[in-house]
């Protein structure tokens, strides 16, 4: 099983409907949770972090399921330039420095 | 906002030369990474380097390559008698905690 998995996708999604998607990760000692954005060829870019709590950042919502080991990503009111590649991104406890990736999911947002 | 900076940002080799990657980091930040990225896999981490010292490495960071910080500013990543396999978009990054900052990356092809 992948450390850490994402469904590829691409998501093909009209403009302004909501959207998620989810990332499962297989190790329990998990202890840091992010998702980053990545548009085609270039960096990834931190796009919030997950907290046990789950949280909000304007559009977009993430929530963290530690019992069944899934983090979700939820967007609201889809806007074209959401179209990216969404990577689950895992730090394991026993490591402060090693980030897990996961290998992406593909958004398109359609007019 | 600060930037990580990598130079140069597209490396063309010829398969068993050696070539060094360049990344000048947020200045204040203390931890420094790279990573890879085939095109359209997936970011792969390389190795951290705290306080002078690596402090983590991937099985993929073999011999083959070594990092450095020659100065208070740079951080670099050599490898060495490049493969085809070496073909990569490679990313630094740098963090005061936590997750990275990651630079536009150095697209390297090696023919």
């Amino acid at each position: 099983r992948k450390e850490v998995e994402q469904d590829p996708g691409p998501f093909n999604v009209p403009e302004g409907a909501t959207v998620a998607f989810n990332c499962t990760y297989s190790n329990s000692a998990s202890q840091s949770f992010f998702w980053y954005r990545q548009d085609c060829r270039k960096e990834p870019k931190l796009l919030m972090s997950v907290y046990s709590s789950g949280n909000e950042d304007g559009r977009f919502t993430a929530q963290l399921n530690r019992a069944s080991q899934y983090i979700s990503l939820l967007i609201r009111d889809s806007k074209l330039s959401d179209s990216a590649t969404y990577l689950c991104v895992v730090n394991i406890v026993d490591s402060n420095y090693q980030l897990i990736w996961g290998a992406g999911t593909k958004l398109i947002i359609k007019p | 906002e600060p930037e990580v900076t990598q130079t140069p940002s597209h490396q063309v080799t010829q398969m068993g030369q050696e070539v060094i990657l360049r990344c000048v980091p947020i200045s204040n930040h203390l931890y420094f990474y790279w990573y890879r990225q085939i095109l359209g896999q997936k970011v792969e981490f390389l190795v951290s380097f705290y306080n002078n010292e690596i402090s983590e490495k991937s099985e993929i960071f073999d011999d083959q390559f070594s990092v450095e910080r020659p100065d208070g500013s740079n951080f670099t990543l050599k490898i060495r008698s490049t493969k085809l396999e070496d073909s990569a978009m490679y990313f630094c990054a740098s963090s005061a905690q936590g997750v990275g900052t990651f630079g536009s990356g150095t697209r390297l092809t090696v023919v």
